[in-house]
C-alpha cells in the first residue's frame, strides 16, 4: 500500500494519559498534515510541515498538542494529558507541492478514545 | 479566519436523480476549492477540485460550480447510483496545498 498510514488505528486510554500518534506519508510527498474530526463534523486543521519545518501550529487545540515530523518523512502528533473531550478521529494527509494539482492524500486516521 | 458553511446536512435523492450540494465561505482571499467523499469507515477521499480563475469544472457526472462574487459553490452529481451514497465535505483553502477549512458536511442518501 502506497498511500498515507497511520499507527495505531485505535486508541483507547484513560484521562490524565499522554498518547502519541504516527503518520507516513506518501513516499516523496513533502508537506504532511493533520486534522482532527469529530463525529458528524468535517475535518478540523490543527497544523501542517513542509519537510521537517512546521509551517502553522497557531491552529492546535491547546498546548498539550504538540507535532514533530523530525527528518522531513513521517511524523507524529502528542497529546499530553488527554481529556474525555480529545475523543475523536486524528487524521493525516500528505501532498506533493510541487505537482500542479497539490491534492491533499488522507490516511485511514487514528480514533482515539478517552475513558 | 475562513468559514464555510454547508447545506444541506442530509439530501435523499431516488436512484437516476440529480444531487446539489451548496457551500458558501467567508474569505475572498481564497482560491482552491476541493471537494471530498468519505464512506463510512474510510478516509476522506478527493472527487473534484476547481481554483477561483474557472467558473466551471467537469468530470463524467460530477461538476463544481464557483461563484467568487458571491463566494459560494455548489457540486452537482447527476446520474446519481447509489455507490454515491456518502458524507460529502466542501473545502476552502487560500491555494492548494495550504490548510483546508472543511464545511460540515452533507450525507448523500442514494436510494434505488
Amino acid at each position: 500500500d502506497t498511500g498515507v498510514s497511520q499507527d495505531p488505528r485505535h486508541k483507547i486510554t484513560k484521562r490524565g494519559q499522554n498518547v502519541t500518534f504516527r503518520c507516513d506519508p506518501i513516499s516523496e510527498h513533502n508537506r504532511l498534515y493533520w486534522y482532527r474530526q469529530t463525529l458528524g463534523q468535517g475535518p478540523e486543521f490543527l497544523t501542517y510541515f513542509q519537510n521537517e519545518a512546521q509551517l502553522e501550529k497557531s491552529r492546535l487545540l491547546s498546548d498539550r498538542f504538540s507535532a514533530e515530523r523530525p527528518k522531513g518523512s513521517f511524523s507524529t502528533l502528542e497529546i499530553q494529558r488527554t481529556e474525555q473531550g480529545d475523543s475523536a478521529m486524528y487524521l493525516c494527509a500528505s501532498s506533493l507541492v510541487r505537482q500542479a494539482t497539490y491534492e491533499q492524500y488522507f490516511g485511514p486516521g487514528t480514533r482515539l478514545t478517552v475513558t | 479566519g475562513e468559514n464555510v458553511e454547508q447545506h444541506p446536512s442530509t439530501l435523499s435523492v431516488q436512484e437516476g436523480d440529480s444531487a446539489v450540494i451548496k457551500c458558501t465561505y467567508s474569505d475572498s482571499a481564497s482560491n482552491y476549492f476541493p471537494w471530498y467523499k468519505q464512506e463510512l469507515g474510510k478516509r476522506p477521499q478527493l472527487i473534484i477540485d476547481i481554483r477561483s480563475n474557472v467558473g466551471e469544472k467537469k468530470d463524467q457526472r460530477i461538476a463544481v460550480t464557483l461563484n467568487k462574487t458571491a463566494k459560494h459553490f455548489s457540486l452537482h452529481i447527476t446520474e446519481t447510483q447509489p455507490e454515491d451514497s456518502a458524507v460529502y465535505f466542501c473545502a476552502a483553502s487560500l491555494d492548494a496545498g495550504n490548510m483546508l477549512t472543511f464545511g460540515g458536511g452533507t450525507r448523500l442518501m442514494v436510494k434505488p
